[in-house]
């Protein structure tokens, strides 16, 4: 079973703050992917990756921005925080594309709130 | 455009009934379907999955099945249990993307 960390679980900041949310995982899985979901609603892509040094916008646009320097790390960075980017952030991993049946492992989440 | 659509936002039933679930999509394209299961505060987990070539996949309690001409599928969980209320998200997948509905709560009473 894959292994995914996200750091922090929980975050609470005011407005025009830089933020990173950290995820990483120990699986070696190529693929990593960011979700943001908000309460009672479906999980939206807003970021993937199929490598290191690789990154797509997904569907959702979003102003946070991405990195992949390393196979497991994936961090997510706002660099403005507002409270429209108040929401649950979700990273996951696969170690094929979901199309050819290989399903994502998630992390916990990050619940952002931004005053 | 929603091409994953999950119509009944919560459902309660009774301990060692059965619970269906039921999901629709749009995109002919999709060839894999998933089904999650989110506690609070926590991620997805995987539950279980079928190929867009196949019309049923059971794994122990859980059975989902798929007709792709109505493009319509379900998620069969018999006997019911109360460790299996949570939120159960519905997943599509083409290509590189996965593409889930908004999630049905499931109430199990004991």
């Amino acid at each position: 079973e894959a292994d995914i960390y996200q750091t922090p679980r929980y975050l609470v900041i005011g407005t025009g703050k830089k933020i990173t949310l950290e995820c990483s995982q120990t699986m070696g899985h190529d693929k990593m992917y960011w979700y943001q979901q908000d309460p009672g609603m479906e999980l939206h892509l807003i970021h993937y990756s199929y490598g290191v040094n690789s990154t797509e916008k997904g569907d959702l646009s979003s102003e946070s921005t991405v990195s992949r320097i390393r196979t497991e790390h994936f961090p997510l960075t706002l660099e403005s925080a507002r409270p429209s980017h108040t929401s649950q952030y979700l990273c996951a991993s696969s170690p094929r594309d979901p199309g050819g049946g290989s399903p994502l492992h998630f992390g916990n989440g990050t619940r952002l709130t931004v005053t | 455009d929603q091409q994953v659509k999950q119509n009944s936002p919560s459902l309660s039933v009774q301990e060692g009934r059965i619970s269906i679930l039921n999901c629709d999509y749009t995109n002919s394209m999709f060839d894999y379907f998933l089904w999650y299961k989110k506690y609070p505060a926590e991620g997805p987990t995987f539950l279980i999955s079928i190929s867009s070539i196949k019309d049923k996949n059971e794994d122990g309690r859980f059975t989902v099945f798929l007709n792709k001409s109505a493009k319509h599928l379900s998620l069969h969980i018999v006997p019911s249990q109360p460790g299996d209320s949570a939120v159960y998200f519905c997943a599509a997948a083409a290509g590189n993307k996965l593409t889930f509905g908004g999630g049905t709560r499931v109430l199990v009473k004991p």
